[in-house]
């Protein structure tokens, strides 16, 4: 079982304010980073798939870094809104296709 | 696209009774799926790779007897809890890897199983 951490476990923000959360990982035999965005009742959605050391992806006002050598990543939310409480789940991934996740970070914007 | 449907959302059976999950991709094909069970406040935990067409690959400490694995097709996979019993109550959620893709796995909404 490969160790994947996610902290937060959970955060409130306040919309309109920006937030930001952490995955951390092995940084040996590294070939894939996942985020998904979870909502409540509803399936998984991949967000991003990250490979390369310093990779940065963006979608919408949500964005990600990766660093494979220390073994993090972070998941950032730009001016957070409603639609945007979720869990984020992030994965690991080995060249086997198989995802060890972390726990989620859970994220609530108030209104 | 990359819609992935888990059928069904929500079970409760008895003790000793087998449920059958369907896990099917709905517009593309996947050879290779995945079964995973979360408990309360856990992560996912992989359960089982399921690859079209052979045998079920297992984790360790999965009971593979336990939880029969069948991908008959490139678009349907069916995890059967057998003679299942309350600690198996957890929820179950499966993902498709696209035959096509790049390390994209695409996941169903899961099911909730209750065993009295």
């Amino acid at each position: 079982i490969l160790n994947v951490e996610q902290s937060p476990q959970s955060l409130h923000v306040q919309e309109g304010d920006s937030t930001n959360f952490t995955c951390s990982f092995p940084s040996s035999n590294f070939y894939a980073l996942h985020w998904y965005r979870w909502e409540t009742a509803k399936s998984p959605e991949a967000l991003f798939v990250m490979t390369l050391n310093g990779d940065e992806k963006k979608k919408g006002r949500i964005s990600a870094t990766l660093n494979t050598k220390e073994g993090y990543s972070y998941l950032y939310i730009k001016g957070s809104q409603p639609e945007d409480s979720a869990t984020y789940l992030c994965a690991f991934g080995k060249g086997d296709y198989k995802l060890s996740f972390g726990a989620g970070t859970t994220v609530t914007v108030r209104a | 696209g990359a819609v992935v449907s888990q059928h069904p959302s929500r079970v409760i059976c008895k003790s000793g009774t087998s449920v059958k999950i369907e896990c099917r991709s709905l517009d593309f094909q996947a050879t290779t799926m995945f079964w995973y069970r979360q408990f309360p406040k856990q992560s996912l935990m992989l359960m089982a790779t399921s690859n079209e067409g052979s045998k079920a690959t297992y984790e360790q400490g999965v009971e593979k007897d336990k939880f029969l694995i069948n991908h008959a097709s490139l678009t349907l996979s069916t995890l059967t809890v057998t003679s299942a019993h309350p600690e198996d109550s957890s929820f179950y959620i499966c993902s498709a890897k696209d035959i096509s893709g790049y390390n994209e796995q695409f996941f169903g909404p899961g099911t909730r199983l209750t065993v009295l």
